[in-house]
């Protein structure tokens, strides 16, 4: 089974300054790769996602990410981030041949400064 | 707009009671989980369904319980067995190989 973890549980940085959010992962197959964002007491909402193809992914808000597969991370990245970047990110894996198993990091708490 | 709700927001359990979670989707999903998230822990799978009248344990099933009735609904009921229910439940739906959709959550306290 496959697994992930985030480096990082929390991460301070001072607005319009560029931040990354690490997450390595272990699986014995090919993956699919996920970042999501939650907002305190709210549901998580996706940011981005890896299937297949460009290994560069953009996704809403600023956020792009890049599959390692050598390295097996998926690390989350921002040039400048804002004030309203503020909130825990979780990094998933799921395996392709079993949509029913999606397994979570711990998460990074982001905390951007003034 | 299509999505997914959960409902209450906000639960009280007192010692030995059961409860029960509601989970709605307009999103013509087949497959929906129930999550557990405790602080610094992450997300962990109590219960998915792929159909309708099939569900399946996840990797904390202990003291929960599930129906799959209908497309739409998902409900999770949290029986009195479950000796540490205190946390934040979140909802979610997904068409593979897609990610999955959340719902915005209920955060069930024990008193």
């Amino acid at each position: 089974a496959q697994s992930v973890t985030q480096l990082d549980s929390q991460v301070p940085v001072f607005e319009e300054a560029p931040v990354e959010l690490r997450c390595n992962y272990s699986s014995s197959v090919s993956v699919y790769l996920f970042w999501y964002v939650q907002y305190p007491n709210q549901g998580l909402q996706l940011l981005l996602k890896y299937l297949s193809g460009s290994t560069l992914v953009k996704g809403i808000n600023g956020f792009e990410a890049e599959f390692n597969k050598s390295q097996t991370s998926f690390h989350l990245r921002k040039p400048s981030v804002h004030i309203s970047d503020t909130a825990e990110y979780f990094c998933a894996v799921s395996d392709p041949t079993n949509n029913n198993d999606m397994r979570f990091g711990a998460g990074t708490r982001l905390t951007v400064k003034p | 707009d299509g999505g997914i709700t959960q409902s209450p927001k906000y639960l009280f359990r007192k010692e030995g009671q059961n409860v029960t979670l509601s989970c709605e989707q307009n999103l013509n999903h087949d497959a929906m989980y129930w999550y557990r998230q405790d602080p610094g822990q992450g997300l962990r799978l109590i219960y998915y369904s792929q159909i309708v009248n099939d569900f399946q344990k996840g990797d904390i099933a202990e003291g929960y319980s599930v129906s799959r009735e209908k497309k739409e609904s998902f409900p999770l009921t949290v029986t009195s067995a479950q000796k540490n229910p205190t946390a934040f439940y979140l909802c979610a739906s997904s068409i593979w190989p897609n990610e999955q959709f959340f719902g915005p959550g209920t955060r069930l306290t024990v008193l």
